[in-house]
C-alpha cells in the first residue's frame, strides 16, 4: 500500500513569492493535515482538511492557505514568502479526522531566500 | 493551551545501556504518539497510546502512559546503535473537546555510541 505523497521534495523561493505544496493521502485516508517542522519553533500543527473542508487551523498567519479536492489529495499555499518560512513542510493523512492515528509524507523542503 | 514537555532533549549513550525519555503534557488527553525521525526524513509512527496504563513494546522500545500523571515514557533497552534517531512524543488533545492538531515535543535527539 502506498504512503502518503509529497510533492515537490525542495523547492527554492525568495522573498515575496508565493509557494503551492501538494500532498496525496494514503487510500482510503480522507483526512489530510500539515505541519510545519523548523529548528526553533518544532512541529507545528497548520491545518486538516476532511472531506474538502478545513476543520481546525493552527496558530499562522493568513498567508498560509490549504484546500483539499474531492479525491482527498490536499495544497498547502503560501503567499509572500518571508524568510522565517523556511522550514520543511509535513503532511499527514488518517482515515478519519484527528485524532485518529496519523501518518506522514517525506515533507517538502521550502528554502527562501 | 496543550504544552509537552520532553526530557531530555539531547541524549548520548552507549550501545547495550538502558535509558528513558520523558513525555510530560499539560492538559486532559487521551491518545498519545511517538514518532521517530531520522536525519532528513520524515516521521515514522512507532507506537500509539490510547488509554491509560496502556503500555506497547516493540524490539528494544517500550512505551507506556499514564494519564493521571499525564506522562509517557519511552524506555529503550539494551540499545544498538540503529536507534540513534529524533523521538517525538505528540499528545492529541482530548477527543471530547475539539481538535486542534498534534501537539508535539521538542523531540530528544539520540545517538547511542558503539
Amino acid at each position: 500500500k502506498a504512503g502518503v505523497t509529497q510533492t515537490p521534495r525542495y523547492l527554492i523561493k525568495t522573498r515575496g513569492q508565493q509557494v503551492t505544496l501538494s500532498c496525496s493521502p494514503i487510500s482510503g485516508h480522507r483526512s489530510v493535515s500539515w505541519y510545519q517542522q523548523t529548528p526553533g519553533q518544532g512541529l507545528q500543527f497548520l491545518f486538516e482538511y476532511f472531506s474538502e473542508t478545513q476543520r481546525n487551523k493552527g496558530n499562522f498567519p493568513g498567508r498560509f492557505s490549504g484546500r483539499q479536492f474531492s479525491n482527498s489529495r490536499s495544497e498547502m499555499n503560501v503567499s509572500t514568502l518571508e524568510l522565517g518560512d523556511s522550514a520543511l513542510y509535513l503532511c499527514a493523512s488518517s482515515r478519519t479526522p484527528q485524532p485518529d492515528e496519523q501518518f506522514f509524507g517525506p515533507g517538502t523542503r521550502l528554502t527562501v531566500l | 493551551e496543550l504544552k509537552v514537555e520532553q526530557n531530555p532533549l539531547f541524549l548520548s549513550m552507549q550501545e547495550g545501556k538502558n535509558y528513558t525519555i520523558y513525555c510530560n503534557y499539560s492538559t486532559t488527553s487521551d491518545r498519545l504518539y511517538w514518532y521517530r525521525q531520522d536525519p532528513g526524513k520524515s516521521l515514522e509512527s512507532l507506537f500509539v497510546l490510547l488509554s491509560n496504563g496502556a503500555v506497547k513494546q516493540e524490539g528494544r522500545l517500550m512505551a507506556s502512559l499514564d494519564t493521571k500523571a499525564r506522562l509517557s515514557t519511552l524506555h529503550i533497552t539494551a540499545a544498538v546503535h540503529d536507534l540513534s534517531a529524533t523521538y517525538f512524543c505528540a499528545v492529541a488533545p482530548y477527543s471530547g473537546g475539539g481538535a486542534d492538531g498534534l501537539t508535539f515535543g521538542k523531540g530528544t535527539h539520540l545517538i547511542i555510541q558503539p
